[in-house]
């Protein structure tokens, strides 16, 4: 169970194109999901949280306008880097929460390689 | 405010050796605690979590933690290291006042064959 997917694994675009990617509960309804960026040999870097229906908040630094989140349902949440340049080069991991348990457990997916040119 | 301190940012043994990774946390209240590994392009996987339950927590693939309140300290250990557990290792806190969760810088975990 708790088992979290994201589609797609890697991507490579142009400069200046958007580029979505999915993240998805597959056998729970995840009430809060979560962002993050990894550069390569760091951590995770919490980019924003989102709960379903609403709008998402964004950490210090992350500009909201150049990373879309929509959380429309408690399985899906979508995270669109706009006009993507090099520098938007990174890992994107999605996690999810269900809500039910008490330890605030995230539940991870696979991770994103994006690769701008 | 939450921090984790993982010390050692990389960290050798040889072929079963003793697995010992540091975790250090601060917080103002009963913290959860959980460790992830990482293989390489992958997500995070969990190998343990500590819920307020028993202070030695078994995980997977071998691995345990202790829960050590004096000294904030959430350490990861397996009695002997596979070549399979080559990979990079996560603390995390989290409190429930909050649903957020606060990553250790990571430890890379290299085994020597």
């Amino acid at each position: 169970g708790a088992v979290v997917s994201q589609h797609p694994s890697r991507v490579i675009c142009k400069s200046g194109t958007s580029v979505k990617i999915e993240c998805r509960s597959l056998d729970f309804q995840a009430t809060t999901m979560f962002w993050y960026r990894q550069f390569p040999k760091q951590s995770l870097m919490l980019m924003a949280t989102s709960n379903e229906g609403s709008k998402a908040t964004y950490e210090q630094g992350v500009e909201k306008d150049k990373f879309l989140i929509n959380h429309a349902s408690l399985t899906l949440s979508t995270l669109t880097v706009t006009s993507a340049h090099p520098e938007d080069s990174s890992f994107y991991i999605c996690s999810a929460q269900s809500g039910l348990n008490s330890y605030n457990e995230q539940f991870f997916g696979p991770g994103t390689r994006l690769t701008v040119l | 405010a939450q921090s984790v301190t993982q010390l050692g940012s990389h960290v050798s043994v040889s072929e079963g050796a003793l697995v010992l990774l540091r975790c250090n946390y601060s917080s103002s209240v009963p913290p959860y605690l959980f460790w992830y590994v990482q293989y390489p392009n992958q997500g995070l996987q969990l190998l343990l979590k500590y819920t307020s339950a028993a202070t030695l927590v078994k995980g997977i693939n071998g691995f345990e933690a202790e829960f050590k309140k004096s000294e904030t300290s959430f350490h990861l250990t397996k009695p002997s290291a596979h070549m399979s557990d080559a990979a990079e290792y996560f603390c995390a806190v989290s409190e429930d006042t909050g649903n957020q969760f606060y990553f250790g810088t990571g430890t890379s975990l290299t085994v020597i064959p």
